[in-house]
């Protein structure tokens, strides 16, 4: 079955600095990434889409210069959180489309805590 | 307002018995409804696609329906097991965006008893 793995697992970061999240398609090639946040008991929350070689479309209320995606593969995109605050902190998870079909599967996600 | 809800409230029940969840959603026009089961500290595993034409759907032990009249889903497991323990979110996509953008309800916790 399609795989989507992200790395890393969990991260720990300092308020003010910036951590890279990898998100890739294992077995398949994706034109399309989608980006989620999920805090404590709420729901997944869409963040941007992100379409390979071109660049991330942004839901309403997600800054753009703050969350930064590159798609630069078909099996690779990667969300760069830059000057992270506490509030930042969640649980970030990434799902990916493969060319031949329209079922998202999605990734383990990501714990980011910044402290 | 667009709205997607799901009971809060965990759910539990005996080994054996019949699970059923809710999804009832509001302003939205789905051409498709999904459910997703998310363990602790995971992202989610689809489970089943339903869509709009479409009345009920089987995989094994589960079952969903759909009433786009009522704007509803019910998501269904006979049979029930310990290990079918954890959230289930539903999912839909906002009808006018294209097939592949979810929006998703906060998930119902389902605890299974020996």
């Amino acid at each position: 079955g399609a795989v989507v793995s992200q790395h890393p697992s969990w991260v720990i970061c300092k308020s003010g600095t910036s951590v890279k999240i990898e998100c890739r398609s294992l077995d398949f090639q994706a034109t399309t990434m989608f980006w989620y946040r999920q805090f404590p008991k709420q729901s997944l929350m869409l963040m941007a889409t992100s379409n390979e070689g071109s660049k991330a479309t942004y839901e309403q209320g997600v800054e753009k210069d703050k969350f930064l995606i590159n798609h630069a593969s078909l099996t690779l995109s990667t969300l760069t959180v830059t000057s992270a605050h506490p509030e930042d902190s969640s649980f970030y998870i990434c799902s990916a489309i493969p060319l031949t079909d329209n079922e998202q599967f999605f990734g383990p996600g990501t714990r980011l805590t910044v402290l | 307002s667009q709205k997607i809800e799901q009971n809060s409230e965990a759910l539990n029940i005996q080994e054996g018995k019949t699970a059923t969840l809710t999804c009832n959603y509001t302003n939205y026009s789905p051409a498709y409804l999904q459910w997703y089961r998310q363990d602790p500290g995971r992202g989610p595993v689809f489970l089943l696609l339903i869509r709009e034409n479409e009345k009920e759907k089987r995989k094994e032990r589960l079952k969903v329906t759909f009433d786009t009249t009522l704007k509803q889903s019910l998501f269904h497991i006979t049979a029930s097991q310990p290990a079918d323990s954890a959230t289930y979110l539903c999912a839909l996509d906002e009808g006018n965006t294209g097939f592949q953008k979810l929006v998703f309800g906060t998930g119902t916790r389902l605890l299974v008893s020996p």
